[in-house]
């Protein structure tokens, strides 16, 4: 299986901060990777796919890039309804993996 | 909109059988696209339970093969998750999801539906 290790697990910030998340496969998966932000009690929602295609209505202040092993997600400007946890995701292959997530509160 | 609906029971007995449905509204289950389950624990992470294609072909989580069959009733557009020998270790909340081809990403979610291992 392929591991998907996220860090960091929790972060506190701001409204308006830059925030930024990383992701690391334990193997090569291309642009196969996919982030999702989970709000308590909600489903999961998809933010970007491909590594850096942003989900159509997501706001322009998610963006994602990378390639290979090392991916990373960012808010560039923290807005209220943000605050939530974000799980990257492999689809290069099966079993499809999660990160651990990266919870995200307010400081 | 595409929409997907999970039901079943809330609660299964230790060594029982788990049974769910999603129900598929605004798209075919026969379209070219991978119907889902994903699962998150309390406390921990979500987790990839398995998927099928339009044509029946299946794929499992190796963690939960042996337990785990997902099939679906294309004449109800719907697909279904049954999951046996139940531990504590399966409490979590279930969602079924639509997986693109292209990218196997999970672009819509069902709301989830908890289930609760417990005699």
């Amino acid at each position: 299986d392929i591991q998907m290790t996220q860090s960091p697990s929790s972060l506190s910030a701001s409204v308006r901060d830059r925030v930024t998340i990383t992701c690391r496969a334990s193997q090569s998966i291309s642009n196969y990777l996919n982030w999702y932000q989970q709000k308590p009690g909600k489903a999961p929602k998809l933010l970007i796919y491909a590594a850096s295609i942003l989900q159509s209505g997501v706001p322009s202040r998610f963006s994602a890039s990378g390639s290979g092993t090392d991916f990373t997600l960012t808010i560039s400007s923290l807005q209220p309804e943000d605050f939530a946890t974000y799980y990257c995701q492999q689809s290069y292959t099966t079993p499809r993996t999660f990160g651990g997530g990266t919870k995200v509160e307010i400081k | 909109q595409v929409q997907l609906q999970e039901s079943g029971p809330g609660l299964v007995k230790p060594s029982g059988t788990l049974s769910l449905t999603c129900a598929v509204s605004g798209d075919s289950i026969s379209s070219s696209v991978w119907w889902s389950w994903v699962r998150l624990p309390p406390g921990k992470g979500l987790e990839w339970i398995g998927e099928i294609y339009h044509s029946g072909s299946t794929y499992y989580n190796p963690s939960l093969r042996s337990r785990v069959t997902i099939s679906m009733d294309k004449s109800k557009n719907q697909f279904s998750l049954n999951l046996i020998s139940m531990t504590a270790a399966d409490t979590a909340v279930y969602y079924c999801a639509r997986g693109a081809v292209q990218g196997y990403y999970f672009d819509y979610w069902g709301q989830g539906t908890l289930v609760t291992v417990s005699s």
